[in-house]
Protein backbone atom coordinates (compact mmCIF):
# COMPACT_ATOMS: atom_id res chain seq x y z
CA UNK A 1 0.00 0.00 0.00
CA UNK A 2 0.82 3.71 -0.17
CA UNK A 3 2.20 5.77 2.90
CA UNK A 4 3.11 9.15 3.68
CA UNK A 5 6.33 8.83 5.62
CA UNK A 6 8.60 11.87 6.87
CA UNK A 7 9.16 14.27 3.88
CA UNK A 8 9.12 11.04 1.62
CA UNK A 9 5.84 8.94 0.32
CA UNK A 10 6.49 5.48 0.27
CA UNK A 11 4.80 2.56 -2.28
CA UNK A 12 5.19 -0.72 -1.32
CA UNK A 13 4.65 -4.18 -3.59
CA UNK A 14 4.98 -7.46 -4.22
CA UNK A 15 7.16 -8.97 -6.88
CA UNK A 16 5.73 -9.34 -9.83
CA UNK A 17 2.55 -6.65 -9.33
CA UNK A 18 2.24 -3.85 -11.40
CA UNK A 19 3.24 -0.09 -9.71
CA UNK A 20 1.76 3.08 -10.79
CA UNK A 21 3.97 6.40 -9.53
CA UNK A 22 2.20 9.54 -9.92
CA UNK A 23 3.19 12.63 -10.05
CA UNK A 24 1.24 16.59 -10.22
CA UNK A 25 3.14 19.14 -12.03
CA UNK A 26 2.42 22.87 -11.38
CA UNK A 27 3.64 24.59 -14.79
CA UNK A 28 1.60 25.13 -17.63
CA UNK A 29 4.40 26.14 -19.64
CA UNK A 30 6.40 23.12 -19.27
CA UNK A 31 6.12 20.63 -22.51
CA UNK A 32 8.80 17.74 -21.27
CA UNK A 33 8.71 15.56 -18.46
CA UNK A 34 11.10 13.15 -17.73
CA UNK A 35 10.70 10.13 -15.18
CA UNK A 36 14.21 9.61 -13.08
CA UNK A 37 14.89 6.41 -11.09
CA UNK A 38 17.04 7.34 -7.99
CA UNK A 39 18.95 3.91 -5.77
CA UNK A 40 20.41 4.66 -3.02
CA UNK A 41 24.08 5.98 -2.81
CA UNK A 42 23.76 6.74 -6.90
CA UNK A 43 22.66 9.71 -8.85
CA UNK A 44 19.55 9.82 -10.52
CA UNK A 45 19.55 7.49 -14.04
CA UNK A 46 16.60 8.05 -16.65
CA UNK A 47 14.23 5.94 -17.33
CA UNK A 48 11.51 7.61 -19.97
CA UNK A 49 11.14 10.66 -21.30
CA UNK A 50 7.42 12.34 -22.83
CA UNK A 51 6.26 15.48 -24.73
CA UNK A 52 3.38 17.56 -24.14
CA UNK A 53 2.17 16.31 -27.80
CA UNK A 54 1.59 12.82 -26.63
CA UNK A 55 -0.21 11.37 -23.88
CA UNK A 56 1.23 8.30 -23.07
CA UNK A 57 4.56 6.51 -24.39
CA UNK A 58 6.13 3.40 -23.93
CA UNK A 59 9.06 1.71 -23.00
CA UNK A 60 10.34 -1.88 -21.78
CA UNK A 61 8.55 -2.33 -19.04
CA UNK A 62 7.36 1.42 -18.55
CA UNK A 63 4.71 3.32 -19.34
CA UNK A 64 4.27 6.77 -19.02
CA UNK A 65 1.35 8.94 -19.02
CA UNK A 66 0.96 12.46 -19.32
CA UNK A 67 -2.71 14.22 -18.43
CA UNK A 68 -2.16 17.85 -19.62
CA UNK A 69 -5.61 19.23 -18.67
CA UNK A 70 -5.39 18.24 -15.03
CA UNK A 71 -1.21 18.52 -14.78
CA UNK A 72 -0.60 14.91 -13.75
CA UNK A 73 1.64 12.78 -14.98
CA UNK A 74 2.00 8.80 -14.21
CA UNK A 75 4.61 5.88 -14.11
CA UNK A 76 3.58 2.26 -14.70
CA UNK A 77 5.95 -0.36 -14.08
CA UNK A 78 4.92 -3.89 -15.39
CA UNK A 79 5.76 -6.61 -13.24
CA UNK A 80 7.84 -4.90 -10.93
CA UNK A 81 10.96 -6.84 -9.54
CA UNK A 82 13.36 -5.70 -6.76
CA UNK A 83 15.76 -4.14 -8.65
CA UNK A 84 13.07 -1.67 -9.48
CA UNK A 85 13.18 -0.37 -5.61
CA UNK A 86 14.54 3.23 -5.28
CA UNK A 87 13.28 6.55 -5.35
CA UNK A 88 11.25 8.00 -7.99
CA UNK A 89 11.28 11.42 -9.41
CA UNK A 90 9.24 13.09 -11.99
CA UNK A 91 10.83 16.44 -14.17
CA UNK A 92 9.49 18.68 -15.85
CA UNK A 93 11.08 21.66 -18.20
CA UNK A 94 9.33 24.53 -19.64
CA UNK A 95 9.24 25.37 -23.33
CA UNK A 96 13.24 26.89 -24.20
CA UNK A 97 14.28 26.49 -20.88
CA UNK A 98 17.79 24.39 -19.87
CA UNK A 99 16.33 24.38 -16.44
CA UNK A 100 14.88 20.37 -15.13
CA UNK A 101 12.92 20.96 -12.08
CA UNK A 102 12.56 17.68 -10.10
CA UNK A 103 9.29 16.84 -8.00
CA UNK A 104 9.10 15.51 -4.23
CA UNK A 105 10.00 11.92 -5.41
CA UNK A 106 7.90 8.46 -4.61
CA UNK A 107 9.94 5.64 -2.90
CA UNK A 108 8.96 2.67 -4.25
CA UNK A 109 10.01 -0.35 -2.15
CA UNK A 110 9.44 -4.18 -4.20
CA UNK A 111 8.96 -7.16 -2.04
CA UNK A 112 10.16 -10.44 -2.43
CA UNK B 1 32.18 6.28 -22.00
CA UNK B 2 28.70 7.06 -20.44
CA UNK B 3 30.18 7.86 -16.97
CA UNK B 4 29.79 11.23 -15.33
CA UNK B 5 32.81 11.18 -12.79
CA UNK B 6 32.70 13.09 -9.62
CA UNK B 7 35.38 12.86 -7.00
CA UNK B 8 36.31 13.07 -4.45
CA UNK B 9 32.67 10.93 -3.07
CA UNK B 10 32.83 12.13 0.36
CA UNK B 11 34.28 15.52 2.05
CA UNK B 12 34.61 16.74 5.43
CA UNK B 13 35.39 20.52 5.47
CA UNK B 14 35.24 23.11 8.42
CA UNK B 15 33.51 26.32 7.80
CA UNK B 16 36.81 28.21 6.64
CA UNK B 17 38.05 25.67 4.86
CA UNK B 18 38.72 26.05 0.84
CA UNK B 19 38.21 22.76 -1.25
CA UNK B 20 36.84 21.70 -4.06
CA UNK B 21 34.36 19.36 -5.99
CA UNK B 22 35.54 17.80 -9.30
CA UNK B 23 32.69 16.56 -12.30
CA UNK B 24 34.31 15.14 -15.88
CA UNK B 25 32.34 13.56 -18.38
CA UNK B 26 33.48 12.51 -22.32
CA UNK B 27 30.35 12.30 -23.76
CA UNK B 28 30.86 14.85 -25.81
CA UNK B 29 27.83 16.81 -23.99
CA UNK B 30 27.55 20.50 -24.28
CA UNK B 31 25.78 21.09 -21.14
CA UNK B 32 26.35 20.61 -17.47
CA UNK B 33 24.71 21.00 -14.50
CA UNK B 34 25.55 20.99 -10.43
CA UNK B 35 22.24 19.83 -8.21
CA UNK B 36 21.94 20.38 -4.81
CA UNK B 37 20.51 16.97 -2.70
CA UNK B 38 19.78 17.06 0.72
CA UNK B 39 18.14 13.79 2.16
CA UNK B 40 15.10 12.31 1.31
CA UNK B 41 14.33 15.55 -0.77
CA UNK B 42 14.48 16.43 -5.10
CA UNK B 43 17.22 17.42 -6.13
CA UNK B 44 18.02 20.98 -6.68
CA UNK B 45 19.22 22.84 -9.49
CA UNK B 46 22.06 25.28 -8.33
CA UNK B 47 23.88 26.03 -11.85
CA UNK B 48 23.51 25.51 -15.50
CA UNK B 49 26.99 25.75 -18.04
CA UNK B 50 26.14 25.88 -21.65
CA UNK B 51 28.73 25.61 -24.25
CA UNK B 52 31.37 26.54 -20.81
CA UNK B 53 29.47 29.71 -20.37
CA UNK B 54 27.54 29.91 -17.53
CA UNK B 55 23.97 29.96 -18.27
CA UNK B 56 21.83 29.61 -15.15
CA UNK B 57 22.37 30.46 -11.22
CA UNK B 58 19.44 29.72 -9.25
CA UNK B 59 20.16 33.01 -6.85
CA UNK B 60 22.99 30.37 -5.11
CA UNK B 61 25.13 32.00 -2.39
CA UNK B 62 28.12 33.17 -3.68
CA UNK B 63 30.56 30.77 -1.14
CA UNK B 64 29.69 28.39 -3.66
CA UNK B 65 31.71 29.07 -6.73
CA UNK B 66 31.37 26.69 -10.48
CA UNK B 67 34.04 26.88 -13.11
CA UNK B 68 33.91 25.30 -16.38
CA UNK B 69 37.42 24.87 -17.69
CA UNK B 70 36.60 22.98 -20.89
CA UNK B 71 33.66 21.22 -22.08
CA UNK B 72 34.67 17.81 -19.98
CA UNK B 73 35.04 19.60 -16.43
CA UNK B 74 33.20 21.27 -14.38
CA UNK B 75 34.21 22.40 -10.60
CA UNK B 76 32.59 23.90 -7.55
CA UNK B 77 34.42 25.72 -5.36
CA UNK B 78 33.41 25.68 -1.98
CA UNK B 79 34.53 28.89 0.50
CA UNK B 80 33.23 29.71 4.11
CA UNK B 81 30.25 27.23 3.92
CA UNK B 82 27.83 26.50 7.10
CA UNK B 83 26.56 23.24 7.94
CA UNK B 84 23.61 23.67 6.36
CA UNK B 85 25.28 23.49 3.39
CA UNK B 86 25.74 19.79 4.30
CA UNK B 87 24.09 17.84 1.34
CA UNK B 88 24.98 15.70 -1.94
CA UNK B 89 26.11 17.45 -4.50
CA UNK B 90 25.19 15.69 -7.74
CA UNK B 91 26.75 17.18 -10.91
CA UNK B 92 24.99 16.30 -14.82
CA UNK B 93 25.81 16.68 -18.27
CA UNK B 94 23.07 16.31 -21.22
CA UNK B 95 23.60 16.26 -24.63
CA UNK B 96 22.70 19.89 -26.67
CA UNK B 97 19.71 17.52 -28.49
CA UNK B 98 18.62 16.31 -25.04
CA UNK B 99 18.53 18.47 -22.59
CA UNK B 100 15.93 16.58 -20.36
CA UNK B 101 17.84 13.56 -20.43
CA UNK B 102 20.73 14.18 -17.86
CA UNK B 103 23.62 11.90 -16.96
CA UNK B 104 24.21 12.34 -12.91
CA UNK B 105 27.18 11.48 -11.82
CA UNK B 106 26.96 9.57 -8.02
CA UNK B 107 27.42 12.94 -6.54
CA UNK B 108 29.94 14.00 -3.45
CA UNK B 109 28.22 13.42 0.16
CA UNK B 110 30.01 17.17 1.73
CA UNK B 111 29.71 17.26 5.53
CA UNK B 112 30.82 21.01 7.06
CA UNK B 113 31.54 21.01 10.57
Amino acid sequence: GESVGLHLPTLSVQEGDNSIINCAYSNSASDYFIWYKQESGKGPQFIIDIRSNMDKRQGQRVTVLLNKTVKHLSLQIAATQPGDSAVYFCAEQPTGSEKLVFGKGMKLTVNP
Amino acid sequence: DTEVTQTPKHLVMGMTNKKSLKCEQHMGHRAMYWYKQKAKKPPELMFVYSYEKLSINESVPSRFSPECPNSSLLNLHLHALQPEDSALYLCASSHRDREGELFFGEGSRLTVL
